[in-house]
């Protein structure tokens, strides 16, 4: 079994400061790990991904996340945020071989002009 | 390429009605997921299909809730006698033929279903 803790259920951040959301995952199999954006009243949009290889993933609007497999985590990060980025930031894991994403509680991110 | 799309966007039902709740897949996608989101909650897998199969049922509640994905045609979600419980909104994601995994899901809209 699989599952995913993201720590904080609400991140309120200053405009332009940095920012990271946290992510740990528990599985007894090696897994692919997925952050994921829901903004307002939408479905959800695929930041980045985590298959293999560099253990730093670059995404859209900025983001980045960092797999350490010794801590079981997935940190997403932005190093300046802006007030478009205000959404629902969900982290998800699949395992090898599986193909149903289970997924945190999600971290609900509000900008601060 | 239009994204997955769901149908109704909003659906409102009595208790003991019945919800009927469409996903058409993106083009060349092959593979559908339907995933409920109860409110302050993240969402969680209930279903896998591919064409007039069930692969993975794993997360559908046992009594009332059927899912299907025809040869032809969008996938449905049907759940029958809705309870004030059933209230969520339900994500349809789809995926080109899966190679273990890798594959990212595209995620719908979503159909907010709300049970008076």
């Amino acid at each position: 079994a699989q599952s995913v803790t993201q720590l904080d259920s609400q991140v309120p951040v200053f405009e332009e400061a940095p920012v990271e959301l946290r992510c740990n995952y528990s599985s007894s199999v090696s897994v692919y790990l997925f952050w994921y954006v829901q903004y307002p009243n939408q479905g959800l949009q695929l930041l980045l991904k985590y298959l293999s290889g560099s253990t730093l993933v670059k995404g859209i609007n900025g983001f980045e996340a960092e797999f350490n497999k010794s801590q079981t985590s997935f940190h997403l990060r932005k190093p300046s945020v802006h007030i478009s980025d205000t959404a629902e930031y969900f982290c998800a894991v699949i395992s090898f071989g599986n193909e149903k994403l289970t997924f945190g509680t999600g971290t609900r991110l509000t900008i601060i002009p | 390429n239009a994204g997955v799309m769901q149908n109704p966007r909003h659906l409102v039902r009595r208790r003991g009605q019945e919800a009927r709740l469409r996903c058409s897949p993106m083009k060349g996608h092959s593979h559908v997921y339907w995933y409920r989101q109860l409110p302050e909650e993240g969402l969680k897998f209930m279903v896998y299909l591919q064409k007039e199969n069930i692969i993975d049922e794993s997360g559908m509640p046992k009594e009332r809730f059927s899912a299907e994905f025809p040869k032809e045609g969008p996938s449905i979600l049907r759940i029958q006698q809705v309870v004030r419980g059933d209230s969520a909104a339900y994500f349809c994601a789809s995926s080109p033929p899966v190679n273990g995994g890798q594959e990212t899901q595209y995620f719908g809209p979503g159909t907010r279903l709300l049970v008076l």
